[in-house]
């Protein structure tokens, strides 16, 4: 079973929309919680970590859910440029960090 | 501050060649990381240095070898190059310590191919 699964989508929707994507991982001891965003062709940035009381940085909110091993990101008022691959990373032991296989947003007009 | 740096950005090899990757960082961080990503696929651990002095496989490390020169530098090393071995190569580091607050840094990558 791999450490972090994601639902690879991709997730079309238009400009104005709200969507959300969600990651579960294996590990119960995990402690540290991120999303990254990757543009094609580029490396990874860091998008938000993920508190475990929930976060929120603008149209983006990041949510932590330790009972069920689940972490969700949610966006709001989707814009062309928030079209990008969005990758749920858990942090482990030995300051390992596992990465989900990622999610392709793309924003229509 | 530059942050993550790798050299070459572009690098096309022979099968059987071999070559070093270069990775830097500025931010006086204890870990660093070599990733590949292939199309379509997730990034995953060749090798890791948890701090200075050590290293250690990750999830696919056949056919690489890693130095971390010191606390700044960590190459990665292609002895005999595979075709199968056609990646991005990301570098990366952190700090060494708890919290959310200790995020990964990438470097821009390396574009690979082996004919």
């Amino acid at each position: 079973r791999k450490e972090v699964e994601q639902d690879p989508g991709p997730f079309n929707v238009p400009e104005g929309a709200t969507v959300a994507f969600n990651c579960t991982y294996s590990n119960s001891a995990s402690q540290s919680f991120f999303w990254y965003r990757q543009d094609c062709r580029k490396e990874p940035k860091l998008l938000m970590s993920v508190y475990s009381s929930g976060n929120e940085d603008g149209r983006f909110t990041a949510q932590l859910n330790r009972a069920s091993q689940y972490i969700s990101l949610l966006i709001r008022d989707s814009k062309l440029s928030d079209s990008a691959t969005y990758l749920c990373v858990v942090k482990g032991n030995f300051n390992k960090f596992y990465f989900g296989s990622g999610t392709k947003l793309n924003v229509k007009p | 501050n530059a942050g993550v740096t790798q050299t070459p950005k572009f690098q096309v090899l022979k099968t059987g060649q071999s070559m070093t990757l270069q990775c830097a960082q500025d931010m006086n961080h204890n870990s660093m990381y070599w990733y590949r990503q292939d199309p379509g696929m997730g990034l995953r651990l060749i090798y890791y240095s948890a701090s200075e002095g050590t290293t250690d496989k990750g999830e696919v490390p056949n056919g690489y070898n890693v130095s971390r020169l010191n606390k700044r530098e960590f190459s990665l090393r292609l002895e005999s190059a595979a075709p199968s071995q056609t990646s991005v190569y990301f570098c990366a580091s952190s700090e060494l310590r708890a919290g959310p607050y200790n995020e990964q840094f990438f470097g821009p990558g390396t574009r690979l191919t082996v004919l």
